[in-house]
């Protein structure tokens, strides 16, 4: 079946700009993450639903980034007035359940590139 | 809170050889799972192998297996018989629950080069 897909797979903003990304999970998967890669580093975890319940949103950086899943299906993903150093790519995972022998999936990511 | 260090940055090895990459991390939880991720150049992240903490037995993957310490918080893979293919970051991560309610621990990465 389709894997996590994500949109758009790359984005320019200028500083000061907002965007919004988006993450098609798996379908009938519970579980989204989100994640940003910095240049040369792992991924970090930014937020987690379960459904549409975000249960934690722990690694937003700060109060410009914002994460909704309003239907318990597609994700999104909303930095508002972009800075350089949200410059990364935003991986998305999924996973079926939350049990612990769930694998999460990872979509393609979005390179944003804040000019 | 819990981290992963790996501390092999890049990792060149000739095809057909054996390589271990490491791996240690830091946890005050007894029942955890560490991972093993592989992503290519394409950039979509791939599960190589999962160990849970409460398994003594090493995990096995065709030509990947673990090499768990859980009293020295080490978990290193080792990868035989390389392929060209198996040419790409790899990170070690580490979760409470197991990846399906929360967020996982990255490593760094290490970088695997397969010289032909």
């Amino acid at each position: 079946g389709a894997g996590v897909s994500q949109s758009p797979r790359y984005k320019v903003a200028k500083r000061g700009q907002d965007v919004a990304l988006r993450c098609d999970p798996i379908s009938g998967h519970v579980s989204l993450f989100w994640y940003q890669q910095a240049l040369g580093q792992g991924p970090e975890f930014l937020t987690y639903f379960q459904n549409e319940a975000q249960l934690d949103k722990s690694g937003l950086p700060s109060d410009r980034f914002f994460a909704e899943r309003p239907e318990g299906s597609v994700s999104t993903l909303k930095i508002q007035r972009t800075q350089q150093e949200d410059s990364a790519v935003y991986l998305c995972a999924s996973s079926l359940e939350t049990g612990g022998t769930y694998e999460q999936y990872f979509g393609p990511g979005t390179r944003l590139t804040v000019t | 809170a819990q981290t992963v260090t790996q501390s092999q940055p890049e990792m060149s090895v000739q095809e057909a050889e054996t390589v271990t990459l490491s791996c240690t991390y830091d946890t005050s939880e007894s029942d955890y799972y560490l991972f093993w991720y592989k992503q290519p150049p394409s950039r979509q992240m791939i599960l190589v192998i999962r160990q849970e903490a409460y398994k003594q037995q090493n995990a096995t993957e065709n030509r990947f297996s673990v090499n768990f310490q859980k009293a020295a918080k080490s978990f290193s893979l080792k990868i035989s018989d390389s392929q060209l293919g198996d040419a790409a970051m790899y990170f070690c991560a580490y979760s409470r629950s197991g990846g399906g309610a929360d967020g996982l621990t990255f490593g760094k990465g290490t970088h695997l080069i397969i010289q032909p």
